[in-house]
C-alpha cells in the first residue's frame, strides 16, 4: 500500500520560513493536499490539490514538489501556526495521510 | 450553515459495536461523499473509508474490511459509521468529513472508549 513520510518534528524560530517535507513515491504523479491541526481540534485543509489555499488561509502557506517530496512551506512563521500538519493523497481511491508533523515555533 | 454535526462520545466493552453520527446541513448532501477517519490518542490521523450518499457506494480500508459498515440516510442527511469486534486498539476520536476531492469540512470527532 502506498506511504507518505513526514518528519515526526520541526521547529522554526519566530518570523522565520518553516519547511515540512511528505515524501512517497511519485508525488509528483499525484495531487497533495495539507492539513493544520491544532491540540483538541478537528483538522482544517490548508492546501489543496498542491498549491490551492481556501479561503482565509494567508500565502504565508505554500506547497513544492520535487521528486519524490512534496514541501510545505510556512513564510513569517507566528506563534498560531503551532500545530499538527499532516499530508494526504488518494491512492486507488483509498485515503493516505502522513504520520504528521509538529511545528514548533520558537 | 455549513456543518457535519457528530453523535456524542461512547464508551464500549472489548467485542461489543459503536455506531458514530454524522448530520450534514447546509449543503446538498447528496453531492459530496463522505469518508470517516480515526486519531488514537496522540497518534495520526488513519483514513477508514468513504461512502456516497448519492447511491451508497462505499470504498473501506482494507485494514477495516468486514469490520466497518458505512451507510447514508438521505431523509436526515445522516451518515452512520459502524464499527464492530471493538478492541482497546479502537479507542479513538472518530471525524466524518465532506470529501471535494480533499477534505474540506470536519465534524468535531467523536470519541469512542474501548475499556473492560
Amino acid at each position: 500500500s502506498y506511504e507518505l513520510t513526514q518528519p515526526l518534528s520541526v521547529s522554526v524560530a519566530l518570523g522565520q520560513t518553516a519547511r515540512i517535507l511528505c515524501g512517497g513515491n511519485n508525488i509528483g504523479d499525484k495531487n497533495v493536499h495539507w492539513y493544520q491541526q491544532k491540540s483538541g481540534q478537528a483538522p482544517v485543509v490548508v492546501i489543496y490539490s498542491d498549491n490551492n489555499r481556501p479561503s482565509g488561509i494567508p500565502e504565508r502557506f505554500s506547497v513544492s514538489k520535487s521528486g519524490n517530496t512534496a514541501t510545505l512551506s510556512i513564510s513569517r512563521a507566528q506563534a498560531g501556526d503551532e500545530a499538527d500538519y499532516y499530508c494526504q493523497v488518494w491512492d486507488n481511491s483509498a485515503g493516505v495521510f502522513g504520520g504528521g508533523t509538529k511545528l514548533t515555533v520558537l | 450553515q455549513v456543518q457535519l454535526m457528530q453523535s456524542g462520545g461512547e464508551v464500549k466493552r472489548p467485542g461489543a459495536s459503536v455506531k458514530v453520527s454524522c448530520k450534514a446541513s447546509g449543503y446538498t448532501f447528496s453531492s459530496y461523499g463522505i469518508s470517516w477517519m480515526r486519531q488514537a490518542p496522540g497518534q495520526g490521523l488513519e483514513w477508514m473509508g468513504w461512502v456516497s450518499p448519492s447511491n451508497g457506494k462505499t470504498n473501506y480500508a482494507q485494514k477495516f474490511q468486514g469490520r466497518v459498515t458505512m451507510t447514508t440516510d438521505t431523509s436526515t442527511n445522516t451518515v452512520d459509521m459502524e464499527l464492530r469486534s471493538l478492541t482497546s486498539d479502537d479507542t479513538a476520536v472518530y471525524y466524518c468529513a465532506r470529501v471535494a476531492s480533499y477534505f474540506d469540512l470536519w465534524g468535531r470527532g467523536t470519541l469512542v472508549i474501548v475499556s473492560s
